[in-house]
């Protein structure tokens, strides 16, 4: 079965280091999202992305964040300079047909 | 922001009990998506409604729409530790398709 996969799994960095986190979507997909989650709070939505555009961003998704889909299969979250509270969990996910398909997620921890 | 509000926050059940777990809001929603989420993984779909009074099943699960799509339950029949999970619903608007607003899960568990 076709599956959203993310890498690396888990990533520690120190403040103020730059981060990209990487995404396959699924092949015939063509809206891509990240979200993140806060340990112990709700999944959030961060930025959608359709047609090497972003389409819509959340107010979490200033300026230290990035989008990119450098390839025909890579989509990539860059975090310019992390913060302590960019620590959570980043899920990727493609959509089809309404059904959103999650990636296992990359524990953020920044330290 | 449209909240979902999800209920009981927490529910423990023994194997073999029936459940239902409720997503509302006072927003009205596209379309709405009930999803299972383990510890340290991403949310995996289980269902979407998308027509206000939609019914689906999908084996001992039966997911509901309001008529109004303004909310939806979640029923388990004759659950199994198997069900043990956080389970979320999440819900998205006619501008902004696909942006899920998530509602904050109720985990359940099922004991032999």
């Amino acid at each position: 079965e076709p599956e959203v996969t993310q890498t690396p799994s888990h990533q520690v960095t120190q403040m103020g280091q730059e981060v990209i986190l990487r995404c396959v979507p699924i092949s015939n997909h063509l809206y891509f999202y990240w979200y993140r989650q806060i340990l112990g709070q709700k999944v959030e939505f961060l930025v959608s992305f359709y047609n090497n555009e972003i389409s819509e961003k959340s107010e979490i998704f200033d300026d230290q964040f990035s989008v990119e889909r450098p390839d025909g299969s890579n989509f990539t979250l860059k975090i310019r300079s992390t913060k302590l509270e960019d620590s959570a969990m980043y899920f990727c996910a493609s959509i089809l047909d309404r059904e959103a398909f999650f990636g296992q997620g990359t524990r953020l921890t920044v330290v | 922001t449209q909240l979902l509000e999800q209920s009981p926050q927490f529910l423990s059940i023994q194997e073999g009990e029936n459940l239902t777990v409720y997503c509302n809001s006072s927003s009205v929603f596209s379309s709405l998506q009930w999803y299972r989420q383990e510890p340290g993984e991403g949310p995996v779909l289980l269902v979407t409604v998308v027509t206000g009074g939609e019914v689906k099943k999908l084996k001992r699960l039966t997911f509901q729409f309001g008529d109004a799509r303004k909310d939806s339950s979640l029923h388990i029949t004759a659950a199994q530790p198997g069900d043990t999970g956080l389970y979320l619903c999440a819900g998205d608007q006619a501008d902004s398709w696909g942006k899920l607003q998530f509602g904050a899960g109720t985990q359940v568990v099922v004991t032999p």
